[in-house]
């Protein structure tokens, strides 16, 4: 089986600062994502990817940057971290397109002071 | 664009008792659906999946209804027990657009002993 590995779990920054997020996953999926989640908001998507150096926008996207420098990785970046931006953040990937499963990471945690 | 609506969004039940999830979308063409479960401080995990042309699936005690006429997808968790408290997502995709799924905003199952 595989794994999806997502880091760090707890992100801290000071509002206005550039913020990345990571993730790996060892499936070798063609498709990954990155989700926020906000309680009672669901998910909402905000970046995905089918393959490497793909980008393609959610409808979440503005205040992101993300990078698909290799089959495995993706990362998130905020761009301007805002204390409204607190929320989880969830990366998946999948063999394909959405019509197949998701395999989700555990989530990071930011926290906006 | 599709629209998704899951109800209810809390929902409480003794063990043993029956716990139904019930999602509408509005897109006729909506052709794959699943559920996903979370439990606490954890990513999401596929519970089951279904397509279009299936109306009924049954699994170890998860028994998913897909009604296309009244556009409604619902999850019946029949015996629940407490290892079953987690918060539930629909989610579906329509023909066309297979990237991106639509999802719920989530039912919080508490199931007491």
């Amino acid at each position: 089986g595989g794994i999806i590995t997502q880091t760090p779990k707890f992100l801290i920054g000071q509002e206005g600062q550039k913020l990345t997020l990571k993730c790996q996953q060892n499936f070798n999926h063609d498709t990954m994502y990155w989700y926020r989640q906000d309680s009672g908001k669901g998910l909402r998507l905000i970046y995905y990817s089918i393959t490497e150096n793909d980008l393609q926008k959610g409808d979440l996207s503005e205040g992101y940057d993300a990078s698909r420098e290799k089959k495995s990785s993706f990362s998130l970046t905020v761009t301007s971290a805002q204390k409204n931006e607190m929320a989880v953040f969830l990366c998946a990937s999948s063999i394909g397109t959405a019509g197949n499963t998701l395999y989700f990471g555990e989530g990071s945690r930011l926290i906006v002071v | 664009g599709e629209q998704v609506e899951q109800r209810p969004p809390h929902l409480s039940v003794r063990e043993g008792d029956s716990a139904i999830i019930i999602c509408t979308y509005t897109d006729s063409a909506t052709a794959y659906f699943s559920w996903y479960k979370q439990e606490a401080g954890a990513g999401l995990q596929l519970l089951m999946s279904v397509l279009s042309n299936v109306d009924r699936k049954e699994e170890q005690g998860l028994t998913v209804l897909l009604n296309k006429k009244d556009k409604r997808l619902s999850l019946n968790l029949t015996a629940a027990h407490p290892g079953d408290s987690a918060v539930y997502f629909c989610a579906v995709t329509h023909v066309g657009d297979n990237s991106k799924l639509i999802w719920g905003l989530g039912t919080s199952l508490v199931v007491n002993p």
